[in-house]
Order: structure tokens, then sequence, then C-alpha cells
């Protein structure tokens, strides 16, 4: 089955500093890439998805990398604020079922 | 915004009871899910529910596990005889359909202790 591992499992970054949060998988056969960002005691909540048929999304200060032949993906936040502290969550899910295989996390702070 | 909602938010039951965990997916939603994530760990796939069935779960949802939908609104996880290692945060989700531009929105969790 899928297996997603996810670097690193803590980050501390400046306030205004940019914060990558990489992620590898290992079944060629998985096509959506969903990132989920959890604060303390909240739902799992969804802030960026990439599909296999695209390189590379993004949506104002959060971007998403893929690379296809080497597995593995990226979630890229530019001029961080204190409010992005949380744990983040890659996840990966193939066509032939419903699942999603989670990373380990990352928590994420930012320090003001 | 519609929201995943779960009831309860926290449940603490002894050990070999059994547990029923409470979910209302998105109205629209037609596919359902179960998630756990025992403290410090990963978050984890139990199963999916499509058309009043399972449509896929995983080697933690064994015979103790079980999935309903009872009504046209309710979603249901019941553990027949709880364990110590069922205490974890449970968490269930819905989609609309099972593409990739469906993606699963989560609930709060429903924190399961077990004593």
């Amino acid at each position: 089955g899928e297996n997603v591992e996810q670097h690193p499992s803590t980050l501390s970054v400046q306030e205004g500093d940019s914060a990558v949060i990489k992620c590898t998988y290992s079944d060629s056969a998985s096509n959506y890439f969903p990132w989920y960002k959890q604060e303390l005691g909240k739902r799992p909540q969804l802030i960026i998805d990439i599909r296999s048929n695209v390189g590379e999304k993004k949506d104002q200060r959060i971007a998403v990398t893929l690379n296809k032949t080497a597995k593995h993906f990226s979630l890229h936040i530019t001029e961080t604020q204190p409010e992005d502290s949380a744990v983040y969550f890659c996840a990966a899910r193939n066509n032939a079922g419903n699942m999603l295989t989670f990373g380990g996390g990352t928590r994420l702070m930012v320090k003001p | 915004e519609p929201e995943v909602t779960q009831t309860p938010s926290h449940q603490v039951t002894q050990m070999g009871q059994e547990v029923i965990l409470r979910c209302v997916p998105i109205s629209n939603h037609l596919y359902f899910y179960w998630y756990r994530q025992i403290l410090g760990q990963k978050v984890e796939f139990l199963v999916s529910f499509y058309n009043n069935e399972i449509s896929e779960k995983s080697e933690i949802f064994d015979d103790q596990f079980s999935v309903e939908r009872p009504d046209g609104s309710n979603f249901t996880l019941k553990i027949r005889s709880t364990k110590l290692e069922d205490s974890a945060m449970y968490f269930c989700a819905s989609s609309e359909g099972n593409l990739s531009n469906q993606p699963q929105h989560f609930g709060d969790g429903t924190r399961l202790s077990i004593l």
C-alpha cells in the first residue's frame, strides 16, 4: 500500500520568512495530493491540493509543487505570519480508492 | 460554509464497553469516511462508505468496528468491545464524490478515552 513520509517533523521560522515542508510517497498510482492545516484541538482543514497532471499550484502565500518522477511534493508558505502556526499534514490518494494516506505531520511555529 | 459535525466531542468509556460515535456529514455529500489519530501519530484511514455500503476499509477496521447510516443525516461508527488501544481522536469526513476535484472535509473529531 501507499506510504507517505513527511519532513521535517517540527519547523520554527521567524515571521516573514518562508517555510517549506516536504513529502514523499511510494505508490506511483497516487494522483491527488492534498495538504491539511490543523490548529490545536480543531479539525484538519484543507488548504491546498494538487493533481498529478500539474506540477505546481499557487494560492496567495501558499504553493504546492509536485515531482511525479521523484514521487515527492512540497508545501511552500511565503511571508509567514504567527497565525500560520499549526500542524500541517500532507496526504496522497490514488484513483483506485477513496482513502487518504497521511504523512506524519509538521508542527510549524512562526515566531513574531 | 457547511461543516461536518461530530458528537460527542469527548467520550470516556470503560474497556469492553460498546461506544457509538456520531457524525452528520455535509448535506449534499455522498461519500463518508472515518479516520483516527492516536496521540502523537499519523491520521489513519479506517473506512469509506458510499451508497449504504462500505466501499473500502483498512486493516484497522476489524470485526469490532461497524458503520451505519441509520437515517438520512447521521453516519455512525460503532466499536463493539473497546480496548485500551482504541483511545484516539476519531475524525469523520465527507466528500461530494470520489473524484480528485471533490476533496474530503473533516469534522472536529471525537476524543475517545478508554479506561
